[in-house]
């Protein structure tokens, strides 16, 4: 079974811009999270997503947004970056939500805000 | 609100011996789930092993196992016969009960295996 995919791997945008992320989850899979990682503040949830609803929500501003299609890929956008959105950006899938389920995690994308 | 505390910043051990891995929690949740995750320098997540909070085994998974005392609230990593491959950051994490997937993440461990 293939993993998680992201795209893009890599990413450099300047302050202002906006950006695209997307992440394809294991097959099967319905629930997709997405997770900020930086030096500074660690692994932070953003969001997640089960059959294309919203499902949960972290503390970050309106900027960053997502959603998720009926092949249960999702996107997360960022608009009107800034220099502290510099981060791994991680998504994660799981065949639903629930305690047990464990979260397969793809590679990341690596987003560089200049 | 659920907090994970790992107070090991880094950790050398030689190969092939064993290491433990700190990980305390706090929740007021009576049932919860316990993640240990691997990430090498690629920077994927790679999962470990996962322990229920009415589980009352300690979970395994080949050389890794779950040391869980729940009336302490600790949830250590064992590492048996460590490998150079073992060499990455580790993070223990926790999700509450509820059909949302969020996963409450430490600061991490970094692992460095020695010859």
């Amino acid at each position: 079974k293939a993993g998680v995919t992201q795209t893009p791997r890599y990413l450099i945008k300047t302050r202002g811009q906006q950006v695209t992320l997307s992440c394809s989850p294991i097959s099967g899979h319905r629930s997709v999270s997405w997770y900020q990682q930086t030096p500074g503040q660690g692994l932070q949830f953003l969001f997640e997503y089960f059959s294309e609803t919203q499902r949960n929500k972290g503390n970050f501003p309106g900027r960053f947004s997502g959603r998720q299609f009926s092949n249960s890929r999702s996107e997360m956008n960022v608009s009107t970056l800034e220099l502290g959105d510099s981060a791994l950006y991680l998504c994660a899938s799981s065949p639903k939500g629930g305690i047990t389920y464990e979260q397969y995690f793809g590679p990341g994308t690596r987003l560089t805000v200049t | 609100a659920q907090k994970i505390t790992q107070t090991q910043p880094g950790m050398f051990v030689q190969e092939k011996e064993a290491v433990t891995l700190d990980c305390t929690y706090d929740t007021s949740d009576q049932s919860y789930g316990l993640f240990w995750y691997k990430q090498p320098s690629s920077g994927e997540m790679i999962f470990l092993i996962y322990q229920g909070s009415y589980d009352e085994q300690n979970a395994t998974e080949g050389r890794y196992s779950l040391n869980f005392q729940k009336a302490r609230k600790s949830a250590n990593l064992v590492i048996s016969a460590s490998q150079l491959g073992d060499s990455a950051m580790y993070f223990c994490a926790m999700r509450g009960p509820g059909t949302a997937s969020k996963l409450t993440f430490g600061t991490g461990t970094r692992l460095q295996v020695t010859l």
